[in-house]
């Protein structure tokens, strides 16, 4: 089975602390991706990778950094966590296919308050 | 731009009633890929469906089945004789180009006993 792990499935920061989110995905996929889910809003991209070191924004990057050393892992850094970053956070793993589009399998989430 | 309407926000029904799930996308390329994903209450998105544009037929899984329509830019989705177990948000999603995959606000489906 595949499996994407988050780090948290719960975490309260202040405003102002430098936050990690981690998510690590055990099956050799290429792809991995960073969304943040808001009720009305759906899931909206924050940052992808397809490859080690490699990374592109999404359509919502502002505040946020990501870090991809090993295939595995993907993390998400709030390098100064403020109150609007109070979300879900979603990560999730694709196998690459060429030019198709596999789908995506997702972590559990991380429910993420900002005080 | 591309983007992708799910225009129902919360449907309610009685079990083993149907009900159909709509999905409007935009696109300008020729060749794209479309995606169902069921979140249960449990909060973890779960693979459904992939669809290329190429590919018009519809698909039947079960209680479960997908129309897609290029004509009308429409993949819907519908369950036949729904149960609790159905309850949960529904999400469309399209990407083409990159890896850019678009996801609709999502439609949250109650089943009631």
């Amino acid at each position: 089975d595949v499996k994407v792990t988050q780090s948290s499935r719960y975490l309260v920061k202040r405003t102002g602390e430098k936050v990690f989110l981690e998510c690590v995905q055990d099956m050799d996929h290429e792809n991995m991706f960073w969304y943040r889910q808001d009720p009305g809003l759906g899931l909206r991209l924050i940052y992808f990778s397809y490859d080690v070191k490699m990374k592109e924004k999404g359509d919502i990057p502002e505040g946020y950094s990501v870090s991809r050393e090993k295939k595995e892992r993907f993390s998400l850094i709030l390098e100064s966590a403020s109150t609007n970053q109070t979300s879900m956070y979603l990560c999730a793993s694709s196998l690459f296919a060429g030019l198709a589009y596999n789908e995506q399998f997702f972590g559990p989430g991380t429910r993420l308050t900002v005080l | 731009a591309q983007k992708v309407t799910q225009a129902q926000t919360e449907i309610s029904v009685v079990e083993k009633e149907d009900v159909t799930l709509d999905c409007v996308y935009e696109t300008r390329d020729t060749t794209y890929y479309l995606f169902w994903y069921k979140q249960p209450p449990s909060g973890e998105l779960v693979f459904l469906i992939r669809r290329n544009s190429f590919d018009e037929q519809n698909e039947i899984s079960g209680r479960y089945s997908w129309n897609f329509q290029k004509s009308t830019s429409s993949f819907n989705f519908t369950i036949t004789a729904s149960q609790v177990v159905d309850s949960a948000v529904y999400f469309c999603a399209l990407v083409s180009g990159t890896y850019k995959y678009i996801f609709g606000t999502g439609t949250r489906l109650k089943v009631l006993a």
